[in-house]
């Protein structure tokens, strides 16, 4: 069975400070990894994703991650936060081997201070 | 492009009631997962469902049910409705094909069981 671990359940950055969010995985075969971010009463919305491209992966709002194998870990980076990046986010991985299944870890809520 | 539309967005029932979610998936999209989001589980996979056959169930009691209509809106139903089913239930879609990268969520409805 697949999982994930978010090291951290809450994080605070100053404004203009880089953001960084981590995330460890355990699977058996090549991975499909996502990171999504939730905004208070709204569904999920995914930033970026890994499918076993390129192993920096760029996503939405200046956010990136990078796919290291040797660590089995996708952690989620932003050079410089902002205010409107105050939000929880969920590092997901995807189990093909049934169905489309997403796993998810138990998410980083992430504040940002003035 | 329509995006992911549940309904209702808020529920408020009791205790040994059933209720039912609506789900209407991208335009296009045949696969469609549920998960359900508590404070306490985090994000839990219910099933999912891809042309009108569930392809694939979490581990939840029978009470949680669903099915998916022949134009890819799907159902899902929780009868004898328990406290512990309070949550935000989320809907996403996907073309369904196992190499997808990754599913568009809907707002989600939010469960209240008095």
């Amino acid at each position: 069975a697949q999982s994930v671990t978010q090291l951290g359940s809450h994080v605070s950055v100053s404004e203009g400070a880089l953001v960084l969010l981590r995330c460890n995985y355990s699977s058996s075969v090549p991975p499909y990894l996502f990171w999504y971010v939730q905004y208070p009463n709204q569904g999920l919305q995914l930033l970026l994703k890994y499918t076993s491209a390129a192993t920096l992966v760029k996503g939405i709002n200046g956010f990136e991650a990078e796919f290291k194998k040797s660590e089995t870990s996708f952690h989620l980076t932003k050079p410089s936060a902002h205010m409107s990046d105050a939000a929880e986010y969920f590092c997901a991985v995807q189990d093909n081997n049934a169905g489309n299944m997403l796993t998810f870890g138990g998410g980083t809520r992430l504040m940002v201070k003035p | 492009k329509a995006g992911v539309t549940q309904t209702p967005r808020y529920l408020i029932k009791t205790r040994g009631q059933q209720v039912t979610l609506s789900c209407s998936p991208i335009s296009g999209h045949r696969s469609v997962s549920w998960y359900q989001q508590t404070p306490g589980q985090g994000l839990q996979f219910l099933f999912e469902y891809f042309s009108e056959t569930q392809r694939n169930k979490g581990n939840f009691p029978g009470r949680f049910s669903g099915r998916q209509f022949s134009n890819s809106r799907s159902e899902m139903n929780v009868s004898t409705l328990e406290l512990g089913d309070s949550a935000l239930y989320l809907c996403a879609s996907s073309s369904g094909h196992r190499d997808n990268y990754g599913y568009t969520f809907g707002s989600g409805t939010r469960l209240t069981v008095v």
